[in-house]
């Protein structure tokens, strides 16, 4: 196991709604990143967390947002859900300086019907 | 064109046999590699990272780089029924931190 936690483990949203997915960083890690994995695809970077500041976003819409806390761990927004918005949302943590090794959760499978 | 591009696969290959996988890139500011494994229903872990051209070695893998062809290259040798899995190919900038770029996976099955 990596330390890397997320919540909830699944969830079903209806179009339209809005969701809110929470990440606890690995004890020692600064940096959080954000990725949206379409089943049978690789992992997309949505954006990135730094002291509690977005340090740069993938090619997505501003209705993806986020937030990082003092203590690193960090929280994805999504509004207005749309069905192309089912997926499964992987947070991982890492240290700034640190440019190879990022720590995956487990994830959290979002439906959207 | 993806900025990285892996066969989805499925590879199937028999328990004890060298599997061989690969990823090709088209930025040429790509520093480092990785290549990542990931069970069903899990998140990714990493396996291997390297910087420069040519090859790492962890136990049973064997990272691969060619940066002159923009081609990369993960080898598992002695493989077991516990190697099934897909496997992710990461690239980064590196100046960017750990925002990784991914292939799509290749799903490996190891039978026995």
């Amino acid at each position: 196991e990596t330390g890397v936690t997320q919540s909830p483990t699944h969830l079903i949203k209806t179009r339209g709604q809005q969701v809110t997915l929470r990440c606890s960083s690995q004890s020692g890690h600064n940096t959080v990143s954000w990725y949206q994995q379409a089943l049978g695809q690789g992992p997309q970077f949505i954006f990135q967390y730094y002291r509690e500041e977005e340090n740069g976003r993938g090619n997505f819409p501003p209705r993806f947002s986020g937030l990082q806390f003092p203590n690193y761990s960090s929280e994805l927004n999504v509004n207005a859900l749309e069905l192309d918005d089912s997926a499964l949302y992987l947070c991982a943590s890492s240290w700034i300086g640190t440019e190879t090794e990022a720590f995956f959760g487990q994830g959290t499978r979002l439906t959207v019907v | 064109q993806k900025e990285v591009e892996q066969d989805p696969g499925p590879l199937s290959v028999p328990e004890g046999a060298i599997v061989s996988l690969n990823c090709t890139y088209s930025n040429s500011a790509f520093q480092y590699f990785m290549w990542y494994r990931q069970y069903s229903r899990k998140g990714p872990e990493l396996l291997m990272y390297t910087y420069s051209s040519g090859n790492k070695e962890d136990g049973r893998f064997t990272a691969q780089v060619d940066k002159s062809s923009k081609y990369i290259s993960l080898f598992i040798r002695d493989s077991q029924p516990s190697d099934s899995a897909t496997y992710l190919c990461a690239i980064n900038v590196g100046a960017a931190g750990n925002k990784l770029t991914f292939g799509g996976g290749t799903r490996v099955l190891v039978k026995p």
